[in-house]
């Protein structure tokens, strides 16, 4: 099984469309989060939910909204997509949030704007 | 803000050697993290250490909180071993929940 899934694993599109990308977790998890890698494989938080609630917001632009329906899982949406906002997204979830915790990475999901 | 600085940056070495890859940061942290990137891309966690050592099969990490200083060690290495390994440590002031500042990753490749 699966501990931490993305769907899609690609996603090509034009700029100015509007995309998301779907997370889930099947480890009863409390917190889950959203990562941006660029191009160099550097790893920046942008967003993270505890329990449906946002606990960090990171200086992201507007046109990114993270939705979480339920504590499963965390979505994100991405409006007027830019070619700077080409890169690897992941997911990723731990137990309590607390900065000791182990957290578990989706397999991440390769955005290219053309 | 935490300051995060890894190296090598890139690392070459022949099967059975081994690595040590260092990391240091920049403000007094309660917990580092030593993640292990795939060729493929997929991310999984090798260690989190508070303080002294730990060893995991091959792998051993360190961590000297005075110093500011962690070293990931890998004995005897296999071609297998060739990933991106990247450490992460709290990002300084804020909440406690897991906002994580990543080292720029250190590239090992393992020659056979």
């Amino acid at each position: 099984d699966t501990a931490v899934s993305q769907t899609p694993k690609y996603l090509v599109t034009q700029m100015g469309n509007d995309k998301s990308i779907k997370c889930e977790q099947n480890l009863g998890h409390d917190t889950m989060y959203w990562y941006k890698q660029d191009s160099k494989k550097f790893l920046k938080i942008m967003f993270s939910y505890n329990n449906k609630e946002l606990i960090i917001n990171e200086t992201v632009p507007n046109r990114f909204s993270p939705k979480s329906p339920d504590k499963a899982h965390l979505n994100l949406h991405i409006n007027s997509l830019e070619l700077g906002d080409s890169a690897v997204y992941f997911c990723a979830s731990s137990q309590t949030g607390e900065v000791a915790d182990e957290q578990f990475f989706g397999p991440g999901t390769r955005l290219t704007v053309l | 803000k935490n300051e995060v600085e890894q190296s090598p940056q890139n690392l070459t070495a022949q099967e059975g050697e081994f690595i040590t890859i260092n990391c240091s940061y920049s403000v007094g942290i309660s917990a580092l993290h030593w993640l292990q990137q795939h060729p493929g891309g997929g991310i999984v966690s090798l260690f989190m250490l508070s303080s002294g050592k730990k060893k995991h099969g091959r792998l051993i990490a360190t961590i000297n909180i005075q110093e500011k200083h962690s070293s990931l060690h890998i004995t005897a290495s296999h071609p297998r071993d060739s990933a991106v390994y990247i450490c992460a440590v709290p990002n300084a002031g804020g909440t406690s929940y897991g906002k994580l500042t990543f080292g720029q990753g250190t590239i090992l490749t393992v020659h056979p």
